[in-house]
């Protein structure tokens, strides 16, 4: 079993739906990071969060440290969206594992 | 822009060959990390200087060095090129390490042909 799965592993949607990508982590944690990796390869960092929820425009992160599972959420979603979404965890302070990755196809 | 600089963009050679990566961290980062993304394996953490001192070790082979320098730019060192080590190689930077937000590089994809 991978220490971090995410869910759906692919994922299509029209302009204007609401988003919900799912990331489960078997280890012990303090943090999260969710990341977008561009079709172009460029990775940008979106989320670290430690408890709660973190807002960021339209992109809205949540996590649950009891229960080792956080979610991303894009509201309105527009084509530019597509993208690849990571969620990653550090294993001991800064070794992060990542997840496989969601890879999102926003059509108009 | 993240602040991170990586060069080349894309580097392409012959297996048994030597290369080297270069990463400038953004300003006032004093960490510095080291990843793999291939197709088979994702992204892998590779290792992470801060400072100048090697921090933290991840899925590293002994044919692949890195080091951080006084001015803080990494430079990371694959050497007896193999197929398998065709891949994006991507650096970030952070203030600290812990629970610091990461700024990530553009990559550098490599071709081992």
């Amino acid at each position: 079993k991978n220490e971090v799965e995410q869910s759906p592993q692919n994922l299509t949607a029209q302009e204007g739906e609401f988003i919900t990508i799912n990331c489960s982590y078997s280890v012990g944690i303090s943090a999260l990071h969710w990341l977008q990796q561009h079709p172009g390869g460029g990775i940008v960092s979106l989320f670290m969060l430690s408890s709660g929820k973190k807002k960021h425009g339209r992109l809205i992160a949540t996590i649950n440290i009891q229960e080792k599972h956080s979610s991303l959420h894009i509201t309105a979603s527009h084509p530019r969206d597509s993208a690849v979404y990571i969620c990653a965890v550090p294993l001991n302070t800064d070794k992060l594992i990542f997840g496989t990755g969601t890879r999102l196809q926003v059509f108009p | 822009d993240s602040g991170v600089t990586q060069t080349p963009k894309h580097l392409i050679t012959a297996t048994g060959q030597r290369v080297t990566l270069r990463c400038s961290p953004r300003s006032g980062d004093l960490s510095v990390y080291w990843y793999q993304q291939s197709l088979d394996q994702g992204l892998q953490f590779l290792i992470q200087y801060y400072n100048g001192e090697e921090r933290a070790k991840g899925n590293i082979l002994e044919r692949f060095s890195a080091q951080q320098f006084p001015d803080l730019h990494s430079e990371l060192n694959l050497s007896s090129l193999e197929l398998g080590d065709s891949a994006l190689y991507f650096c970030a930077s952070s203030v600290a390490w812990g629970h610091s937000p990461l700024h990530f590089g553009n990559g550098t994809r490599l071709t081992v042909t």
